[in-house]
């Protein structure tokens, strides 16, 4: 069955740094996400791509983060200077459809800044 | 803005019982989707089971079912017959049916403990 690969699956940063985490979706899914989920917590939505352009971000999506589609496969979240507080499990998920079908996720990147 | 609501933290279940998992929600739409997400310690995520608002009847795959409750904006999760792998922990979300790209909105989560 096809998957969703993220990589690396843990990153350790210091602070200032910047980090890019890196995503390949589903070959034939056209939307793609980026969630994040502090250690044992809530999964939160950052931000929704499709077509080249971001379709929705959140408050917590400010200008420390981007999102690009360099080439056909790659589907990645830059953080420009990372805090202490960014230091949570980052899940990136593909989806068919814009609404009827559900969210396919990766395995996670499990981002520490110290 | 949808908001999806899992009250209760923590339950548990002795193995080769039933659970019951809460999730109330809350929309203005009529047409949405509902999901039951599963976390074990890998902290992967694993869709469960799915429902359309529009049909009424509730959705079910093997162990798992749900009852959904469209006017009580309930979608609850059945797990029959436990087993240890079932302990995780299991979020409830919500998709809208409007807009170009709809993201998935989940509730908090609940941690399933299973007893052997």
């Amino acid at each position: 069955e096809p998957e969703v690969t993220q990589t690396p699956s843990h990153q350790v940063t210091q602070m200032g740094q910047e980090v890019i985490l890196r995503c390949v979706p589903i070959s034939n899914h056209l939307y793609f996400y980026w969630y994040r989920q502090i250690l044992g917590q809530k999964v939160e939505f950052l931000v929704s791509f499709y077509n080249n352009e971001i379709s929705e971000k959140s408050e917590i999506f400010d200008d420390q983060f981007s999102v690009e589609r360099p080439d056909g496969s790659n589907f990645t979240l830059k953080i420009r200077s990372t805090k202490l507080e960014d230091s949570a499990m980052y899940f990136c998920a593909s989806s068919e459809r814009a609404y009827n079908s559900p969210l396919h996720f990766g395995n996670g990147t499990r981002l520490t800044v110290t | 803005a949808q908001t999806v609501t899992q009250s209760q933290p923590e339950m548990s279940v002795q193995e080769a019982e039933t659970v019951t998992l809460s999730c109330t929600y809350d929309t203005s739409e009529s047409d949405y989707y509902l999901f039951w997400y599963k976390q074990p310690p890998s902290r992967q995520m694993i869709l469960v089971i799915r429902q359309e608002a529009y049909k009424q009847q509730n959705a079910t795959e093997n162990r798992f079912s749900v009852n959904f409750q469209k006017a009580a904006k309930s979608f609850s999760l059945k797990i029959s017959d436990s087993q240890l792998g079932d302990a995780a922990m299991y979020f409830c979300a919500y998709r809208s049916a409007t807009g170009a790209n709809s993201k998935l909105t989940f509730g908090k989560g609940i941690t399933l403990s299973v007893r052997p």
